[in-house]
């Protein structure tokens, strides 16, 4: 069964750089059916797509986000990292990976999610 | 990017059939049928409930249906359960600005 999980540090000052990773388990990483996403949830509100990208390197990001979001992926680990500069305050969620169906567009496997606070 | 649009809350007693709208437009729900939902448990992570508009995953209770119709998705909870209170999220492509998702805004369930 695939399974996603997550991994960062939980508190960040404002103007750092927010590294994340996500490991794949239970498969691979490779596929040209799916591609491999982040989606962020600030506390009390609802969920916004970061961006997501496929095994070969090509990435998708959210435009609200496009310049400050970087989403790698290590074949060799099985997992992708999100890369999310110049945090501030408005960047405090709970942070997911998710499989995402890349022929269909839904996001059938979800990480339990990270919390991630930016506060000075 | 806008949300789609979704109520903020729906109610229902036991037993009951609820229907949670989302509502968005030509370049996202009304454009292509990759309109999915999700249930959220506090705390918990997302879990896919429809995909393609309509479409069960397996494992999902048959009791969760959905439609589209022009710029509007539903979902639908029939004979309505306490399990069944969370919050619901409806999900569609959209190229109204670059390919990419966008989310709605949230239903909460109450199951009274």
């Amino acid at each position: 069964q695939l399974q996603l999980q997550e991994s960062g540090p939980g508190l960040l000052k404002p103007s750092e750089t927010l590294s994340l990773t996500c490991a794949v388990s239970g498969g691979s990483i490779f596929s040209t059916s799916y591609y491999w996403g982040w989606i962020r949830q600030p506390p009390g509100k609802g969920l916004e797509w970061i961006g997501g990208i496929y095994y070969t390197g090509d990435a998708y990001y959210n435009p609200s986000l496009m310049s400050r979001v970087t989403i790698a992926v290590d074949t060799s680990k099985n997992q992708f990292s999100l890369r999310l500069t110049s945090v501030t305050a408005a960047d405090t969620a709970v942070y997911s990976c998710a499989r995402h169906v890349g022929y269909s567009y839904y996001m059938d496997v979800w990480g339990i999610g990270t919390s991630v606070t930016v506060s000075s | 990017q806008s949300a789609l649009t979704q109520p903020a809350s729906v109610s229902g007693s036991p037993g009951q059939s609820i229907t949670i709208s989302c509502t968005g437009t030509s370049s996202d729900v009304g454009g292509f049928d990759f309109v999915s939902w999700y249930q959220q448990h506090p705390g918990k992570a997302p879990k896919l409930m429809i995909y393609e508009v309509s479409n069960r995953p397996s494992g999902v209770s048959n009791r969760f249906s959905a439609s589209k119709t022009g710029n509007t998705a539903s979902l639908t909870i029939s004979g309505l359960q306490a399990e069944d209170e969370a919050d619901y999220y409806c999900s569609s492509y959209t190229t109204s600005i670059s390919p990419l998702y966008v989310f709605g805004t949230g239903t909460k369930v109450t199951v009274l």
